[in-house]
């Protein structure tokens, strides 16, 4: 079935640093795809999304270009704050509607 | 957009009983879903709440483990049933409109514990 993997292990930057996280994912079709966020004893909620091929989500600074080339959703900032220090899912929507998330990455951002 | 809330946001619970967990939608929405979080890892989807007829259930979940209702088309209800400590989760209801270019909203989430 669809699949999203996500880079391994938790990502820990200064603030102001540019921040990338990978995701690539496996699909027989062409799936909308999503980056969701889980803040410190929240819920999930959508940070962006893409439905089609080159569309650029953005969303609080934060974007992410769909790569059917590449098949690639990478979720890159340019200058990240302490507030966004977070889980990062990447997460794609098959076709019977349900969504595929990856492991997550866990982001710490330090003053 | 939907707003979605649960009920209980946690509970501690004794192994071998059970938990109905609640979600309410704020507005009329086409899919419903329950989704398990275990302790550092990321979403599994349990099964989609189908209206008015029987849960669908992905490979590892049944239905005697995991009753699922949907009366209507704003709530739905997850039980845990003959919890043990391996249940011990994030449960998560989300929901959305059908199609390509909807996102689904999520709920909150209702911690569990089995003790």
């Amino acid at each position: 079935g669809d699949s999203v993997t996500q880079m391994e292990g938790p990502v820990t930057l200064s603030e102001e640093a540019f921040l990338t996280i990978n995701c690539t994912y496996t699909a027989t079709g062409y799936p909308s795809l999503f980056w969701y966020v889980q803040y410190p004893g929240e819920g999930l909620q959508l940070l962006l999304k893409a439905t089609k091929a080159d569309d650029k989500g953005s969303n609080k600074g934060f974007e992410a270009t769909y790569r059917k080339e590449t098949t690639s959703f990478h979720l890159e900032k340019g200058s990240v704050q302490v507030s966004d220090s977070a889980v990062y899912f990447c997460a794609l929507r098959e076709g019977n509607n349900r969504l595929a998330f990856g492991k997550g990455n866990q982001v710490v951002v330090i003053p | 957009s939907a707003v979605i809330s649960q009920k209980p946001s946690r509970d501690i619970c004794q192994r071998g009983t059970s938990l109905t967990i609640q979600c309410q939608v704020d507005s009329q929405v086409t899919m419903m879903f329950w989704y398990r979080q275990q302790p550092g890892q990321s979403l599994t989807l349990i099964a989609t709440a189908n209206q008015g007829s029987e849960a669908t259930y992905e490979s590892g979940f049944v239905i005697d483990k995991f009753p699922i209702s949907r009366p209507n088309l704003t709530f739905s209800t997850l039980t845990v049933s003959n919890m043990s400590p391996e249940d011990s989760s994030i449960y998560l209801c989300s929901a959305g409109l059908a199609g390509g270019q909807d996102e689904q909203f999520f709920g909150p989430g209702t911690r569990l514990t089995v003790l």
